[in-house]
C-alpha cells in the first residue's frame, strides 16, 4: 500500500467554480501535513501547511481528520491559474523526511 | 523565501557515462538536504538523505554506489548517477532544510531532467 494516495482525477472545472479532493495517508505517526502545487515539469511548491482545526489561506481551504487519516483541500472561486498538479504531502515523525502523492490534476477552463 | 539551484537544468548523456548534479542553497545554510526522484505521471520518491559532513543515507531500494552524494558544505550537496542507464532517465530533484526555520520548511531546486540514451 502507498504512504499517501491521491485521486489523479484529473478535475476538469469552469472558471469560479469550487473543487475538492482529498487524500489518505497510512501511517498514523505522520506529523505533519501540506499541500504543494506542481507546474508541468517544475518543481513542487508549499501552497500551504495542513492544521488539525483545519485552516484557511484566501481561496484555499485544507481540513485534516486524523481519525480516518484523510485531509482534504477546497479550491474556492477556481481561477485559470489554479490549473496545476496538487501533491497531497505527509512528513514522517520527526525526521524531516516527505512522502508524497501521486498527485491530482486540476484544470481550469475558461 | 529560501532559494535552492540546481545545476544542469537539462542533460542527455549515453548509456554508460556518469552525471553529476549539483544543489545549492543560495541565501541559507542547510545541514540536511533530501534527493527526489520523480518519473512520468508518478510521485516524488525520495532516494536519500545528505547530511553535511557526514554519509548519505539511502532510502530502500536505492543503490549506494550508482547514486554517489556528497555533501561537503552547508550549501552544497552534489548526486552522481554513475554509469547511467536508459531506466535511470528521470526527473530529479533537491530540496534544502532551513536549519534555523521554525517550521523546518523544505525548500526545492528546480529538478534536473536527466535523459540518457
Amino acid at each position: 500500500r502507498k504512504e499517501v494516495e491521491q485521486d489523479p482525477g484529473p478535475f476538469n472545472v469552469p472558471e469560479g467554480a469550487t473543487v475538492a479532493f482529498n487524500c489518505t495517508y497510512s501511517n498514523s505517526a505522520s506529523q505533519s501535513f501540506f499541500w504543494y502545487r506542481q507546474d508541468c515539469r517544475k518543481e513542487p511548491k508549499l501552497l500551504m501547511s495542513v492544521y488539525s482545526s483545519g485552516n484557511e489561506d484566501g481561496r484555499f481551504t485544507a481540513q485534516l481528520n486524523r481519525a480516518s487519516q484523510y485531509i482534504s483541500l477546497l479550491i474556492r472561486d477556481s481561477k485559470l491559474s489554479d490549473s496545476a498538479t496538487y501533491l497531497c504531502v505527509v512528513r514522517r515523525s520527526n525526521d524531516y523526511k516527505l512522502s508524497f502523492g501521486a498527485g491530482t490534476t486540476v484544470t481550469v477552463r475558461a | 523565501g529560501a532559494v535552492v539551484s540546481q545545476h544542469p537544468s537539462r542533460v542527455i548523456c549515453k548509456s554508460g557515462t556518469s552525471v553529476k548534479i549539483e544543489c545549492r542553497s543560495l541565501d541559507f545554510q542547510a545541514t540536511t538536504m533530501f534527493w527526489y526522484r520523480q518519473f512520468p505521471k508518478q510521485s516524488l520518491m525520495l532516494m536519500a538523505t545528505s547530511n553535511e559532513g557526514s554519509k548519505a543515507t539511502y532510502e530502500q531500494g536505492v543503490e549506494k554506489d550508482k547514486f554517489l552524494i556528497n555533501h561537503a558544505s552547508l550549501t552544497l550537496s552534489t548526486l552522481t548517477v554513475t554509469s547511467a542507464h536508459p531506466e535511470d532517465s528521470s526527473f530529479y530533484i533537491c530540496s534544502a532544510r532551513d536549519q534555523r526555520e521554525r517550521f523546518n520548511e523544505q525548500f526545492f531546486g528546480p529538478g534536473t531532467r536527466l535523459t540518457v540514451l
